[in-house]
C-alpha cells in the first residue's frame, strides 16, 4: 500500500522559506507514468494547487507561485520535496503531498491524485 | 485559470437521504473532473474520476454526473461514515483548480 507523510517545521517566520519533504513508501518514486504534486489548503478554504514533479526532475508550478516554489525529487531517498522562498502570512496552510498517475505528454500534469499524505499544518508567524 | 464554484458550502442530512453536491466550472471542461472525500485529520479519498466513473473499492452509493459545465456527486442512502467534506477538482487545463469543499454533517 502506497503511503506518503508529509514532514518538516510546523512553524516559519515571514520572508524565510517553508522546507517539506514526503516520503513515499510501498512503491518507487521512480516509477514512470507518475507525477508527484504539493497542494495546500489555507484555513476556512479551497484547496490550491502548488506543482508537480517527475521522477526525472521535469516540473510544472502553478504560475501564482512560481517565483517563489521549488519541487524536487530525490530518488535516492524516495521523497519529494518542496521549498516556498519569502513566506507571508498568507502562506500559512496544510500542504499536502499526493500522486498524479499520468504518462508524461505535451499536455502537463493533468489528471487526478489517486494517494495523498495527510497533511502537515504550517504556521507563518513571528 | 478555471474556476470551479461549489455549493452548498455545508448541508445537513440524515441517515438514508440522498444528497447532491454541486461543482460548476467557468468554462467547457468536458469530463476532466474529479471528486474527492476528506474526513478531519486525515488524507484526502478519490472517489470519482473523470465526473462520471467510480474509484475501485468506492461504495455504488457515490455517483458523478454532468449537464455541461455543472458537475454532480450524488450520495445516496447516506451512511453515518460519509460525513466528511467533499471537493471537486478540474483538469482540462493548467493550473489544475479546485472548488471551496462541501462539509456534510448529520
Amino acid at each position: 500500500q502506497l503511503q506518503l507523510q508529509e514532514s518538516g517545521p510546523g512553524l516559519v517566520k515571514p520572508s524565510e522559506t517553508l522546507s517539506l519533504t514526503c516520503p513515499v513508501s510501498g512503491d518507487s518514486i521512480s516509477r514512470s507514468n507518475f507525477y508527484w504534486g504539493w497542494i495546500r489548503q489555507p484555513p476556512g478554504k479551497g484547496m490550491e494547487y502548488i506543482g508537480t514533479v517527475y521522477y526525472s526532475g521535469s516540473t510544472y508550478y502553478n504560475p501564482s507561485l512560481t517565483s517563489r516554489v521549488t519541487i524536487s525529487v530525490d530518488t535516492s531517498k524516495n521523497h519529494l520535496s518542496l521549498k516556498l522562498h519569502s513566506v507571508t502570512v498568507a502562506d500559512t496552510a496544510v500542504y499536502y503531498c499526493a500522486r498524479l498517475p499520468q504518462q508524461p505528454t505535451i499536455d502537463g500534469p493533468r489528471g487526478y491524485f489517486d494517494y495523498w499524505g495527510q497533511g502537515i499544518l504550517v504556521t507563518v508567524s513571528s | 485559470d478555471i474556476q470551479m464554484t461549489q455549493s452548498p458550502s455545508s448541508l445537513s442530512a440524515s441517515v438514508g437521504d440522498t444528497v447532491t453536491i454541486t461543482c460548476q466550472a467557468s468554462q467547457d471542461i468536458y469530463n476532466y473532473l474529479n471528486w474527492y472525500q476528506q474526513k478531519p485529520g486525515k488524507a484526502p479519498k478519490l472517489l470519482i474520476y473523470d465526473a462520471l466513473n467510480l474509484e475501485a473499492g468506492i461504495p455504488s452509493r457515490f455517483s458523478g454526473g454532468r449537464s455541461g459545465t455543472h458537475f454532480t456527486l450524488t450520495i445516496r442512502s447516506l451512511q453515518p461514515e460519509d460525513i466528511a467534506t467533499y471537493f471537486c477538482q478540474q483538469f482540462e487545463s493548467l493550473p489544475l483548480t479546485f472548488g471551496g469543499g462541501t462539509k456534510v454533517e448529520v
